[in-house]
């Protein structure tokens, strides 16, 4: 019963240097969030992807940071050149559906344990 | 600009009396609202789930009731036990937005012996 596998769970960047997460998604979901926690607050939204589609990135800083969901494999949050505020523990999440127009349906999300970025 | 406020960073409840963790909201938009748990290190996990279309919605020890002229809403836990220590988040959206899901910044419940 594999549910969203997130890693590496702990990374450790320099200044300058990138960092890439990677999510896998729940089997038979084809919809994935990344959201972004800093120390003693709540998870703020980042981008929301579908296979080779990105639906929603009004979350995403606009520089540095870049999402992907490929036809195969993982998606992947990219941040370059990181800076020590980059340190966050990102959580991925993935749904079978989206929100559906006109519904209530917004579909609960599932998600990762997380990968914690340290920027030293 | 904080669309979903939980006021009370901590909570601390003896077991077996209940627990009340409470939200408000500003965006008036917001027609449907969740509740997710998390242990430390852990990912959030789902609690429970309301519609603006209900003013309760319960399950088990947990009842979530929704206030929609206060903007307010609050999560029941009766009788509170030691597992349900953590911290406890509240989310919203809107609908046809895709699961993009607004958080509090939570609440850590502490349930003593």
């Amino acid at each position: 019963n594999a549910g969203v596998m997130q890693n590496p769970r702990h990374l450790v960047r320099r200044r300058g240097q990138e960092a890439r997460l990677r999510c896998s998604p729940m089997k038979g979901h084809s919809h994935v969030y990344w959201y972004r926690q800093l120390p003693e607050e709540g998870l703020k939204f980042m981008v929301y992807l579908q296979k080779e589609n990105i639906i929603d990135e009004s979350g995403m800083p606009k520089e540095r940071f870049s999402a992907e969901f490929p036809k195969e494999g993982p998606s992947i949050l990219r941040i370059q050149q990181v800076v020590r505020g980059d340190s966050a523990a990102y959580f991925c999440a993935s749904s079978p559906l989206p929100g559906l127009a006109g519904t209530s349906n917004t579909g609960e999300l599932f998600f990762g344990e997380g990968s914690r970025l340290t920027v030293l | 600009d904080q669309q979903v406020k939980q006021n009370s960073p901590s909570l601390s409840v003896q077991e077996g009396r209940i627990s009340i963790l409470n939200c408000d909201y500003t965006n008036s938009m917001f027609d449907y609202f969740l509740w997710y748990k998390k242990y430390p290190a852990e990912g959030p996990t789902f609690l429970i789930s309301i519609s603006s279309i209900k003013d309760k919605n319960e399950d088990g020890r947990f009842t979530v009731f929704l206030n929609k002229s206060a903007k307010h809403l609050s999560l029941h836990i009766v009788p509170s036990q030691p597992g349900d220590s953590a911290v406890y988040f509240c989310a919203a959206s809107v609908s046809g937005t895709a699961s993009k899901l607004t958080f509090g910044t939570g609440t850590r419940l502490q349930v003593t012996l």
